[in-house]
């Protein structure tokens, strides 16, 4: 069965840093990308971000490129978003999604982490 | 970036009858760029129709998906309790894809 299973909910000051991951398992992780998309609160849905991770290839969204970092450990199957220093705005619930082929829609979605910035 | 717009914003349905959710682009999509999500209170969203027409893995036929250029549409027949969730729409082109705003889905 493939799955993607978040990390936990994370509460942070602003101006601190944050590193949320997304294990995968079920298939092979080096052959598809991973995006995560932004829901804030009683929001709609946002595309930040792509990975490939068997050469780490990334595409960002224009409105979240500099603002967040995504990566990849193709050595335990887990991609990651980072952010250097939390703003109150980065609130939300954020998921990892699979895609087979770029461009394609998101096949299978993590359950989301849920990001609280508050001082 | 393509801005699409999905109306109503919320539909509300008896059980049984057809629901009709539309999406709007600001610029012609390719048919095969275009998918349909659901989200259910709590959860992540699901795909549930990409390519505008073709079906994800498990979706039941009373889904189907329609339009092309600019209009696409999700079609709901026999609509059940099940089906009450936020429908989103989304254009996955380079080199920025995007989601409408969402419908939301009630049965009364």
């Amino acid at each position: 069965e493939v799955q993607l299973v978040q990390s936990g909910a994370e509460v942070k000051k602003p101006g601190e840093s944050l590193k949320i991951s997304c294990k995968t398992s079920g298939y092979t992780f080096t052959s598809y990308w991973i995006g995560w998309v932004r829901q804030m609160p009683g929001k709609g849905l946002e595309w930040m971000g792509i990975i490939h991770p068997s050469d780490s290839d990334t595409r960002y969204s224009p409105s979240f490129q500099g603002q967040v970092t995504i990566s990849a450990d193709k050595s335990i199957n887990t991609a990651y978003l980072q952010w250097s220093s939390l703003k109150a705005s980065d609130i939300g619930m954020y998921y990892c999604a699979r895609m087979l082929t770029w461009p394609e829609p998101f096949d299978i979605w993590g359950q989301g982490t849920l990001v609280t910035v508050s001082s | 970036d393509t801005v699409l717009t999905q109306s109503p914003g919320t539909l509300s349905l008896s059980p049984g009858q057809r629901a009709t959710l539309s999406c709007r682009a600001s610029q012609s999509v390719d048919s095969s760029h275009l998918a349909w999500y659901q989200q259910k209170p709590g959860q992540a969203p699901r795909l549930y129709i990409y390519g505008a027409y073709s079906r994800a893995t498990g979706i039941p036929d009373r889904f189907s998906g329609g339009g092309s250029g600019t209009e696409f549409t999700l079609t709901i027949n026999r609509l059940e309790p099940e089906d009450v969730a936020v429908y989103y729409c989304q254009q996955y082109g380079t080199p920025t894809p995007t989601f409408g705003q969402g419908t939301k889905l009630e049965i009364k």
